[in-house]
């Protein structure tokens, strides 16, 4: 079974902090993938990265990193000098094949101008 | 969203009503999905599909049936519609492995 615990249900912060979303999760494949979608409060998905188990670099796409600790299980989305539209929930997704996601619970993440 | 199409957007049932949540895809894609996403918890994948003909259960398909006729079309039907059944449904699709998959707008369902 697959499994992935998002611990922080929000998180609120003000403009220009940085903030980082924990994503821990649980398989018993040897390989997997790993994903961070966003949610706009318009509702629609969008990727953001996708991560497989044999590549455990990290990655920095603009205001955005990722840290991905094979030892520890964990998935971890940082957004630098956060902005308002920023403000979404998150959502950390798990699959052996990435056409069967299982997500975590989502965090909500506000950002005050 | 890049080519995914879902209808409609908003729909609300009586219980006991069938409905038929449309996806549609352009880009040829060869795996499509249907996730529900309910308060708290998530997405979670209901059926998916590897190609025309071929469907499979995800983690919740009991009251919801799939077919896959054409590599386009991943239809959702609910056949006796309940009050649980009150969600958001996403439809997503994907090329091949080395690609993401790409999520429609969704379908915001109401059942009273």
């Amino acid at each position: 079974a697959q499994k992935v615990t998002q611990a922080q249900t929000e998180i609120s912060v003000v403009e220009k902090e940085d903030v980082t979303l924990d994503c821990v999760y649980e398989t018993r494949d040897t390989t997997y993938y790993l994903f961070w979608y966003k949610q706009p409060p318009s509702g629609e998905l969008v990727f953001l990265i996708r991560r497989n188990s044999f590549d455990e670099q990290n990655e920095i796409s603009g205001r955005y990193s990722w840290n991905f600790q094979k030892s520890t299980s964990s998935f971890n989305f940082t957004i630098t000098a956060s902005q308002v539209v920023d403000s979404a929930v998150y959502f950390c997704a798990l699959g052996a094949n990435d056409y069967k996601l299982s997500f975590g619970a989502g965090t909500t993440v506000t950002v005050r101008a | 969203n890049a080519g995914v199409t879902q209808t409609p957007k908003f729909q609300v049932l009586k219980t006991g009503q069938s409905m038929t949540l449309q996806c549609a895809q352009d880009m040829n894609h060869e795996y499509m999905s249907w996730y529900r996403q309910d308060p708290g918890m998530g997405l979670r994948l209901i059926h998916y599909s590897v190609g025309a003909g071929i469907t499979d259960q995800g983690e919740v398909p009991n009251g919801y049936n799939v077919s896959r006729s054409t590599t386009e079309d991943f239809p959702l039907r609910l056949l006796s519609a309940a009050p649980s059944q009150t969600s958001v449904y996403f439809c997503a699709s994907k090329r091949d492995r080395d690609q993401p998959q790409h999520f429609g707008d969704g379908t915001r369902l109401s059942i009273l």
